[in-house]
């Protein structure tokens, strides 16, 4: 079984300083973990994922997030806000399935950013 | 830049009509998935297809029924709407590849609201 938490629903910042959105998952195998980003009356677009190698990993917009196993967590970060950044984000998890196979995606329930000027 | 495009955006219906939301993606990939999302809580699998003729129910039940005659087209179709199908509807796809890592491509999302 897997799933994801995303602690706090709303998160506000202001302009130029640091974004935190936290995510903590548990996965039964190694996971693959991915952030994804909704601005509104649109879609998801992805940010960032994680499957293997590097625990560190950079996305668009000047996101990163770093995948720790023994907390398992991935949280994403930014140095300075943007207005710009203002959007919800998802944190997602599956695993590693056979080619062809179904891969089950669990969401979080999102973070919403909100940007003060 | 993903390729997937979901019409109509917003519908507005009454009570017992028949509905179909459009899904179609141009990047000829082999896994579509349609996901329900209501505010404040996780997006929720209601369908998906690994390929032509392949359909199977998600995680969440869902009234509404799937179909995939072409690769590149799933609509959604719900043959009498209430108002407890008030949602918006997000389609995605994957591709199938050996090293699948399950990325979802998504489309803009069509928002129904029923009368």
């Amino acid at each position: 079984a897997q799933s994801v938490t995303q602690l706090g629903s709303h998160v506000s910042v202001s302009e130029g300083a640091l974004v935190l959105l936290r995510c903590n998952y548990s996965s039964s195998v190694p996971p693959y973990l991915f952030w994804y980003v909704q601005y509104p009356n649109q879609g998801l677009q992805l940010l960032l994922k994680y499957t293997t190698g590097a625990t560190l990993v950079k996305g668009i917009n000047g996101f990163e997030a770093e995948f720790k196993k023994s907390e398992t967590s991935f949280h994403l970060t930014k140095p300075s806000a943007h207005m710009s950044d203002a959007a919800e984000y998802f944190c997602a998890v599956t695993k590693r399935a056979d080619s062809g196979g179904y891969q089950k995606v669990t969401f979080g329930i999102g973070t919403k950013l909100q940007v003060i000027p | 830049e993903a390729d997937i495009y979901q019409t109509p955006r917003y519908l507005v219906i009454g009570t017992g009509k028949k509905i179909t939301l459009e899904c179609s993606q141009t990047m000829g990939h082999d896994k579509m998935y349609w996901y329900q999302q209501d505010p404040g809580m996780e997006l929720h699998l209601i369908h998906y297809s690994y390929g032509v003729n392949s359909t199977e129910k998600g995680d969440l039940s869902s009234e509404s029924t799937v179909s995939r005659i072409r690769t590149e087209h799933f609509p959604l179709t719900l043959e009498s709407a209430r108002p407890s199908h008030t949602s918006q509807y997000l389609c995605a796809s994957s591709q199938q590849t050996g090293f699948n890592t399950g990325e979802l491509f998504f489309g803009e999302g069509s928002r129904l609201t029923v009368l």
